[in-house]
C-alpha cells in the first residue's frame, strides 16, 4: 500500500470556523491532489500540486486554499467553513501525469454544522 | 471539456452472475483510461487501466477494452462474488486535462449471496 495518511479522519466543526486537513506521504511522489466526494458527483478535484510551492486550482476550488511547503505534506484549508463543504475529502498522490495511477488516502469525513 | 459518463447504479446481481458496467468518454487527443474501485470506508484504488486504443486492462477477473471507435471502456467480469460489492469509478487522463484525472460519478455494485 502506498504510504498516504490523512488527518484528522473525522471532524465536526461549526459554520464560520477555519479547518485544516493534512495529507502526508512517504512515497516522495511529485504530484498531490485534494478531492471531495459527494453522492451523485463522484470525485471532484479541489486543488492539486505539482511540486513544493507549486499548486493549481481544480474544478471546485472556491472556498478552499492549499499549501505545500514540503514534498511530503499537502494541506487543505477551509478559511470559513460552510455547510456546503460537508463532505468526504480524499488526498491522492502520483508519480507523474497521464497514464500514471493515483494512490488515494483513507479519507477525512468533515461535517459542518 | 473532457468528461466520463458511466451507468447509474445501484446495480444488484446474484453471485456468479455476469457483470457489465458501461463507461463512455469524451476527450481530445488520446486519453489513458482507468477503472478505480472503492470498498466501504476506504479510498479509491486502481483496478485496471489501458493507455491506448484496443488495449485490454485486466485484474482480479475484471476486464475492460479501450474502444476508440465507440469511445467506450466498459468493465466486465464473468462471475462476480460477494466480495466484489463496492463502488466502481471510470476515469480518464488526457493531455488536455494536464495532470488531472476526470472521474465518472461512480456505480454502486451489490452482490447477493
Amino acid at each position: 500500500d502506498a504510504g498516504i495518511t490523512q488527518s484528522p479522519r473525522h471532524k465536526v466543526t461549526e459554520t464560520g470556523t477555519p479547518v485544516t486537513l493534512r495529507c502526508h506521504q512517504t512515497e516522495n511522489h511529485r504530484y498531490m491532489y485534494w478531492y471531495r466526494q459527494d453522492p451523485g458527483h463522484g470525485l471532484r478535484l479541489i486543488h492539486y500540486s505539482y511540486g513544493v510551492k507549486d499548486t493549481d486550482k481544480g474544478e471546485v476550488s472556491d472556498g478552499y486554499s492549499v499549501s505545500r511547503s514540503k514534498t511530503e505534506d499537502f494541506l487543505l484549508t477551509l478559511e470559513s467553513a460552510t455547510s456546503s463543504q460537508t463532505s468526504v475529502y480524499f488526498c491522492a498522490i502520483s508519480e507523474g501525469q497521464g497514464y500514471y495511477e493515483q494512490y488515494f488516502g483513507p479519507g477525512t469525513r468533515l461535517t459542518v454544522t | 471539456g473532457d468528461s466520463v459518463t458511466q451507468m447509474e447504479g445501484p446495480v444488484t446481481l446474484s453471485e456468479e452472475a455476469f457483470l457489465t458496467i458501461n463507461c463512455t468518454y469524451t476527450a481530445t487527443g488520446y486519453p489513458s483510461l482507468f477503472w478505480y474501485v472503492q470498498y466501504p470506508g476506504e479510498g479509491l484504488q486502481l483496478l485496471l487501466k489501458a493507455t491506448k486504443a484496443d488495449d485490454k486492462g485486466s485484474n482480479k477477473g475484471f476486464e475492460a477494452t479501450y474502444r476508440k471507435e465507440t469511445t467506450s471502456f466498459h468493465l466486465e467480469k464473468g462471475s462476480v462474488q460477494v466480495s466484489d460489492s463496492a463502488v466502481y469509478f471510470c476515469a480518464l487522463s488526457s493531455d488536455s486535462s494536464a495532470s488531472k484525472i476526470i472521474f465518472g460519478s461512480g456505480t454502486r455494485l451489490s452482490i447477493r449471496p
